[in-house]
C-alpha cells in the first residue's frame, strides 16, 4: 500500500476486555515495529518483528500484552484483560532492510485506545 | 540507558524566521538518528534520517546535523511557516541489529503568522 495502515483508529473498551490492534505494513517492508505513546510516558517502543519473528520484545510492558505478525505482513497486537493504564495511542511503523540493515522507519497515523 | 532529551519542550516563533530545535542523547553509541513532525492527532511523519558517519542531512528548507560525540543533534528551519506548527520528535537508533528507536520527549513549535 502507499503507508502503513491501522486500525481502528479509535477504540473504547471496559477494563478487562480484550482488543486486538491491526497493523497493515507498507509492502515489502519485511520490518514492523510496534509503539506506545501516552502522556506521562512519550513514545515507547513495545516489540520489533523482522518477517514473522519478534527478535526483540523487550518493551512489552505484561504478559497481557501480545503480538503475532503473519505472512510476513499484517500484525496484530492483543491487549489482555485491559486496565485504564494501557489507555495510549499505539502506532506502528515499518522498514526496508537494506545493505546496511534496516534504516528509515515509517509510520502509521495510530489507534487511540481508551479504556474506561 | 540511552536517553534522548529535547529543549525547548515549546517554542513560538513569528513567521518567516529561521528557527533551530536541539536534541541531545546520553550514549553516543548510536546507528542513526531520525526527526520526525507530529501533527495533532496524527502519527509520525519522517523528515530526516542522519546516520552516525554523517554531519548533516537537508530536504528543502530542513537542515539537521549530528554530532555524535558531544551527543547532539539540531535540526534547523529555514523561513519558518505556519504549516510548519506543529511537535518535533527526534529519535536515535542504538546500533547496528537493534532496530527500536529510542524517543526524545518532542518540542511543540508553533509559528505565528
Amino acid at each position: 500500500g502507499a503507508g502503513v495502515s491501522q486500525s481502528p483508529s479509535n477504540k473504547v473498551t471496559e477494563k478487562g476486555k480484550d482488543v486486538e490492534l491491526r497493523c497493515d505494513p507498507i509492502s515489502g517492508h519485511t520490518a514492523l515495529y510496534w509503539y506506545r505513546q501516552s502522556l506521562g510516558q512519550g513514545l515507547e517502543f513495545l516489540i520489533y518483528f523482522q518477517g514473522n519473528s519478534a527478535p526483540d520484545k523487550s518493551g512489552l510492558p505484561s504478559d497481557r500484552f501480545s503480538a503475532e505478525r503473519t505472512g510476513g505482513s499484517v500484525s496484530t497486537l492483543t491487549i489482555q484483560r485491559t486496565q485504564q493504564e494501557d489507555s495510549a495511542v499505539y502506532l506502528c511503523a515499518s522498514s526496508f532492510r537494506g545493505t546496511s540493515g534496516y534504516n528509515e522507519q515509517f509510520f502509521g497515523p495510530g489507534t487511540r485506545l481508551t479504556v474506561l | 540507558k540511552q536517553e534522548v532529551t529535547q529543549i525547548p519542550a515549546a517554542l513560538s516563533v513569528p513567521e518567516g524566521e529561521n528557527l533551530v530545535l536541539n536534541c541531545s542523547f546520553t550514549d553516543s553509541a548510536i546507528y542513526n538518528l531520525q526527526w520526525f513532525r507530529q501533527d495533532p492527532g496524527k502519527g509520525l511523519t519522517s523528515l530526516l534520517l542522519i546516520q552516525s558517519s554523517q554531519r548533516e542531512q537537508t530536504s528543502g528548507r530542513l537542515n539537521a546535523s549530528l554530532d555524535k560525540s558531544s551527543g547532539r543533534s539540531t535540526l534547523y528551519i529555514a523561513a519558518s511557516q505556519p504549516g510548519d506548527s506543529a511537535t518535533y520528535l527526534c529519535a536515535v537508533r542504538r546500533n547496528f541489529g537493534n532496530e527500536k528507536l529510542t524517543f526524545g520527549t518532542g518540542t511543540r513549535l508553533t509559528i505565528i503568522p
